[in-house]
């Protein structure tokens, strides 16, 4: 399978404990995102990677929530004393930029749904 | 005002008839549309992405952009039950994707 993998699928936990997810973008994409979905919206947008270098940091990721990417291939969301608030879908994607002004297609990864209880 | 809005209801169709899609966007520099398909606890598929002005076919998928009106829309013919999902739109701009809500589709057999 050459497309876009999360790790784990699925997670629980208790509300105060932290937890860490996993990304592994498709092979010749150098850029990665995380986005979170909630029940019934579309994905919002959390953060950017182009390589190891993080570009772009959405209002939503507040400080208990980092992201890294340190050798420019998969890459690591973690969520520090979870809320219940932060229960939600947590979506990865890559591209491979095209240049210009049209932006990337993004592919998506199955997704890490998280409950905290 | 959001970013991409799709204010339709759930949208049932029968089977074999056409399913129309719409979506409107806030930013009039926006360069780039996307539709993905996601199943219920599934992740979003892309279905197509659309750049210019008028048409743009993929099957039995229609991608339309208006970008004077700032407007997207879906056209899914020959629908089929496995066309049941709900449809998001999405706008790129500088690099992140913005969403709307998304659309449920029904196909009634």
């Amino acid at each position: 399978d050459t497309g876009v993998s999360q790790d784990p699928r699925h997670k629980i936990t208790k509300r105060g404990q932290n937890v860490t997810f996993r990304c592994d973008p498709i092979s010749e994409h150098n850029r990665l995102y995380w986005y979170r979905q909630t029940l019934g919206q579309g994905p919002e947008f959390l953060t950017y990677f182009q390589n190891e270098a993080q570009l772009e940091k959405s209002r939503l990721l507040s400080d208990r929530f980092s992201a890294e990417r340190p050798k420019g291939s998969f890459s690591t969301l973690e969520i520090q004393r979870t809320e219940q608030g932060d229960s939600a879908m947590y979506l990865c994607a890559s591209s491979y930029p095209t240049g210009g002004k049209l932006g990337d297609t993004q592919y998506f990864g199955p997704g890490t749904r998280l409950t905290v209880l | 005002q959001k970013e991409v809005e799709q204010n339709s209801g759930p949208l049932s169709v029968p089977e074999g008839a056409i399913a129309s899609l719409n979506c409107t966007y806030s930013d009039r520099g926006s360069q780039s549309f996307f539709w993905y398909r996601q199943y219920s606890g599934k992740s979003p598929e892309l279905i197509m992405f659309i750049y210019s002005n008028g048409d743009k076919e993929d099957g039995r998928f229609t991608a339309q952009l208006n970008k004077a009106s700032q407007y997207v829309s879906l056209l899914i013919r020959d629908s089929q039950p496995s066309d049941s999902a709900t449809y998001l739109c999405a706008v790129n701009g500088n690099n992140r994707l913005a969403f709307g809500k998304g659309n449920q589709v029904v196909v009634i057999p």
